[in-house]
């Protein structure tokens, strides 16, 4: 069953605490992407990786973190840095070059509290 | 930075009825795109257009592209209450390897 995977669906955070969020694709994908959606909106991007072990600042990195240790898994840590973190992540995977034709994972809602 | 507006923001119409959605944009494209989103879901790619295209279908989807006014439309034919959802566009840019994406358009399809 091919696809992306994120995890957990839903994530409640402190306030000045660290959280992770799990993406995990068997696309076999080179590239994949993070993005950002608050309510009503469209999708900011956060972070991208085109290959394993390297990454690229999107439009709203600040107060974010993400690692490309391995092909499948691009996880994305929410900072204490980030003034507003409560919104909804969505990751995404393509094909190195391809970035017009992504697949979407189900997306995390994170709620700080 | 958002590249496309969606317009309009909401649109609510009747089963049977047409919809038509636009897109702006503001950099020079290679292609543009559009997306469904089901509430609190994940996003579906609907159709690619290519920047050399004017017109394109699939299904009941039906998008045109004008580079001269940096604009496309989606019309969804024949309308079903299934297809409430919010579309978005994306357009891929010469340089810049991600999607940019608009703001979307709420559609609801009354039964």
């Amino acid at each position: 069953d091919g696809g992306i995977t994120q995890s957990p669906k839903y994530l409640f955070r402190k306030e000045g605490q660290n959280v992770t969020l799990s993406c995990e694709q068997n696309l076999n994908h080179d590239a994949m992407y993070w993005y950002r959606q608050d309510p009503g909106q469209g999708l900011r991007l956060i972070y991208y990786s085109q290959i394993v072990n390297d990454f690229q600042k999107g439009d709203i990195a600040e107060g974010y973190s993400v690692s490309r240790e391995k092909k499948e898994s691009f996880p994305l840590t929410v900072t204490s840095a980030q003034k507003n973190p409560t919104a909804f992540y969505l990751c995404a995977s393509s094909q190195p070059d391809r970035a017009d034709t992504q697949y979407f994972g189900p997306g995390t809602r994170l709620t700080v509290l | 930075s958002q590249q496309g507006e969606e317009d309009p923001q909401a649109l609510s119409i009747q089963e049977g009825e047409n919809a038509t959605m636009n897109c702006s944009y503001k950099t020079s494209i290679n292609n543009l795109q559009w997306y469904r989103q089901n509430s609190g879901r994940g996003l579906v790619h609907l159709i690619l257009i290519r920047s050399n295209e004017r017109e394109k279908h699939s299904g009941r989807l039906r998008v045109t592209l004008d580079t001269s006014k940096k604009s496309s439309s989606l019309l969804i034919t024949a309308s079903r209450a299934a297809d409430t959802a919010s579309y978005f566009c994306a357009t891929a840019n010469t340089g810049r390897r991600a999607l940019t994406f608009g703001s979307g358009t709420r559609l609801q399809v009354q039964p």
